[in-house]
């Protein structure tokens, strides 16, 4: 069973920054959390992980609050080619468990 | 590098009948699983695998089985196909545990059972 909540779905505009949050309620103390975005007829990509605080890359911020209850993935000047499927893990040992994810789309 | 490569990227297959999905990897990672999506949902795992020789039950095992002879191939077998496992398999690869670590995937392969 995934151990995250997320949105179903989120529209946005082009060049808009994008916030999505992911609540993770019972995450253990060794879990990191994981971002990947999935294009339709595509395998996942990996995005961004982090532990705690803020962790930034070319493509996307994660920031996670002191308690890492939940956590915000945070995509900057989004473009049409964003729309995807985007998807918030936590550490589930040797599995990788997905939920359901959060289908973003985003509008001209 | 070619990362994770699956095989066949289409297939259509009759009721009963089996096939293997091919998936390998040539960037030497221990832990390798398979995936079904169907369309419109998230990822369900079937099996996985943390080294050679070690396989385990995913989410969704009934009707696959796997094998892990070598560190960088993972067959997923489907031996009575059945229309519900028409679907998308994806195969994926990390170096460490996977709710830690990044993990590849492959390109899938669509199967359809008629």
């Amino acid at each position: 069973l995934a151990k995250t909540t997320q949105p179903i779905s989120m529209d946005s505009y082009e060049g808009q920054e994008v916030n999505i949050t992911c609540s993770h309620n019972n995450i253990a103390t060794n879990d990191y959390i994981t971002w990947y975005q999935q294009f339709p007829s595509q395998g996942p990509r990996f995005i961004i992980q982090g532990y705690k605080t803020k962790v930034t890359n070319e493509v996307a911020s994660l920031f996670i609050p002191a308690d890492r209850k939940s956590s915000t993935l945070s995509l900057p000047r989004v473009s049409l080619s964003d729309t995807a499927v985007y998807y918030c893990l936590v550490g589930d040992a040797d599995k990788i468990i997905f939920g359901k994810g959060t289908r973003l789309h985003i509008l001209p | 590098n070619a990362g994770v490569t699956q095989t066949p990227k289409f297939r259509i297959l009759k009721i009963g009948q089996s096939m293997t999905l091919q998936c390998t990897q040539d960037m030497n990672h221990n832990y390798m699983y398979w995936y079904r999506q169907d369309p419109g949902m998230g990822l369900k795992l079937i099996y996985y695998s943390v080294g050679a020789g070690i396989t385990d039950k995913g989410e969704v095992p009934n009707g696959y089985n796997v094998s892990r002879s070598t560190t960088e191939d993972f067959p997923l077998r489907l031996e009575l196909a059945a229309p519900s496992q028409t679907s998308v398999y994806f195969c994926a690869s990390s170096w460490g545990q996977g709710g830690n670590t990044e993990a590849f995937f492959g390109q899938g392969t669509r199967l359809t059972v008629v």
